[in-house]
């Protein structure tokens, strides 16, 4: 069974924090990791896509891939009360395995 | 661009009923996800489809199914409904190649009673 796990939180942070969000994966063949944010109520929306070892910015999310470790993290510089929701880790196998398998998710709340 | 259209967004069906739920995939996009998000399971896959074939499944009983058109819109049906297919049932588009960066559609709630 390929799992994707994620630490449910809640995480807490204040205003202009950084705040770390980790996944491990089970799965070492897999070659597309991804991060969606899901508010309260709503779709998920694909904020990060990572593919190699290393990081990857963009704006104030830095999502980072370690693959030796089966690790992926998304950093979310100078947070934001918007920034409040659920984030979800999701990794593909690439190749012939056209699924995304999902962590759980992380909650995030941002407090001003 | 107009993005991923699902259709209707909530429905309320009893037990034994079965229902149909579409989705358009945003334009140029050729591959059709399907997942149920649970409070208890999560984000589940259904099944996935490109170029009206079914490439993937998940481990789902054989009353929840799907199909694609060829203009690339699917429906995905769920026959004898049970309390516990009460959910939000997602729709996903991407490009259908190895790196599958999926939109989801705004979600159909299905409630059953």
């Amino acid at each position: 069974q390929k799992e994707v796990e994620q630490n449910s939180g809640p995480l807490s942070v204040p205003e202009g924090a950084i705040a770390s969000l980790n996944c491990t994966y089970s799965d070492r063949g897999s070659q597309s990791f991804f991060w969606y944010r899901q508010y309260s109520g709503k779709s998920p929306e694909l904020i990060m896509s990572i593919y190699s070892n290393g990081d990857k910015e963009d704006g104030r999310f830095t999502a980072q891939l370690n693959k030796a470790s089966q690790y992926v993290s998304l950093l979310i510089r100078d947070s934001q009360p918007s920034d409040s929701a659920t984030y979800l880790c999701a990794v593909s196998s690439g190749g012939s395995n056209y699924k995304l398998t999902f962590g759980k998710g992380t909650l995030l709340t941002v407090n001003p | 661009k107009a993005g991923v259209t699902q259709t209707p967004r909530y429905l309320i069906k009893t037990r034994g009923q079965q229902v149909t739920l579409s989705c358009s995939p945003i334009s140029g996009h050729r591959s059709v996800s399907w997942y149920q998000q649970t409070p208890g399971q999560g984000l589940q896959f259904l099944f996935e489809y490109f170029s009206e074939t079914q490439r993937n499944k998940g481990n789902f009983p054989g009353r929840f199914s799907g199909r694609q058109f060829s203009n690339s819109r699917s429906e995905m049906n769920v026959s004898t409904l049970e309390l516990g297919d009460s959910a939000l049932y997602l729709c996903a588009s991407s490009l259908g190649d190895s790196w599958p960066k999926a939109f989801f559609g705004q979600g159909t709630r299905l409630t059953v009673v």
